[in-house]
């Protein structure tokens, strides 16, 4: 079975810590996103890559970067974490191009900055 | 700007009956349409694409449309049951680049009552 695996469900961070989050796929896809879910505010793409060491803004990259040193592995940074950044955070991966089969999803991480 | 708005945040129905969930959309031209649902705390898991020069689409009880003029997608969950119960989420497409990414609607949660 296909898989989008996060590294952490729960985390717990304080204000100002350097937060990595990881993401791994094990579908051999190119694109992977990471996104951000806040209630009533739905999915916002921060992120995503359509190649090893490539990286392209979505739509609220601040305070955020990422890397993606391999094709399965996608890593979200919060440079500097701050209160706001409290969030479920979901990764994703697809084909390259949009298929029959959509996006699959990470089960999720959820962040808490104290 | 570009909108995804889905029409309500809950939907309650009784179990057997139909639900209709809208998706519309402004500013977009979508060259696909997804659905997905999201389970409290769990990623979103891909139902159901349609392409812009698809009207309609089927997946066992679910039935999808998608409206191009009136920037407007159905879903449908006909013979609803409690399993059923969940948050449904439209996301759009975009072209970015050489490739595409996934914008989504805040979503509306369906119960069915048994």
């Amino acid at each position: 079975d296909v898989k989008v695996t996060q590294s952490s469900r729960y985390l717990v961070k304080r204000t100002g810590e350097k937060v990595f989050l990881e993401c791994v796929q094990d579908m051999d896809h190119e694109n992977m996103f990471w996104y951000r879910q806040d209630p009533g505010l739905g999915l916002r793409l921060i992120y995503f890559s359509y190649d090893v060491k490539m990286k392209e803004k979505g739509d609220i990259p601040e305070g955020y970067s990422v890397s993606r040193e391999k094709k399965e592995r996608f890593s979200l940074i919060l440079e500097s974490a701050s209160t706001n950044q409290t969030s479920m955070y979901l990764c994703a991966s697809n084909l390259g191009q949009a298929t029959n089969y959509g996006y699959t999803f990470g089960s999720g991480t959820r962040l808490t900055v104290v | 700007s570009q909108k995804i708005e889905q029409n309500s945040e809950a939907l309650n129905i009784q179990e057997g009956k139909t639900a209709t969930l809208t998706c519309n959309y402004t500013n977009y031209s979508p060259a696909y349409l997804q659905w997905y649902r999201q389970d409290p705390g769990r990623g979103p898991v891909f139902l159901l694409l349609i392409r812009e020069n698809e009207k309609e689409k089927r997946k066992e009880r679910l039935k999808v449309t998608f409206d191009t003029t009136l920037k407007q997608s159905l879903f449908h969950i006909t013979a609803s049951q409690p399993a059923d119960s969940a948050t449904y989420l439209c996301a759009l497409d975009i072209i970015w680049s050489n490739d595409y990414k996934l914008s989504f609607g805040a979503g509306t949660t369906v119960t069915v009552r048994a």
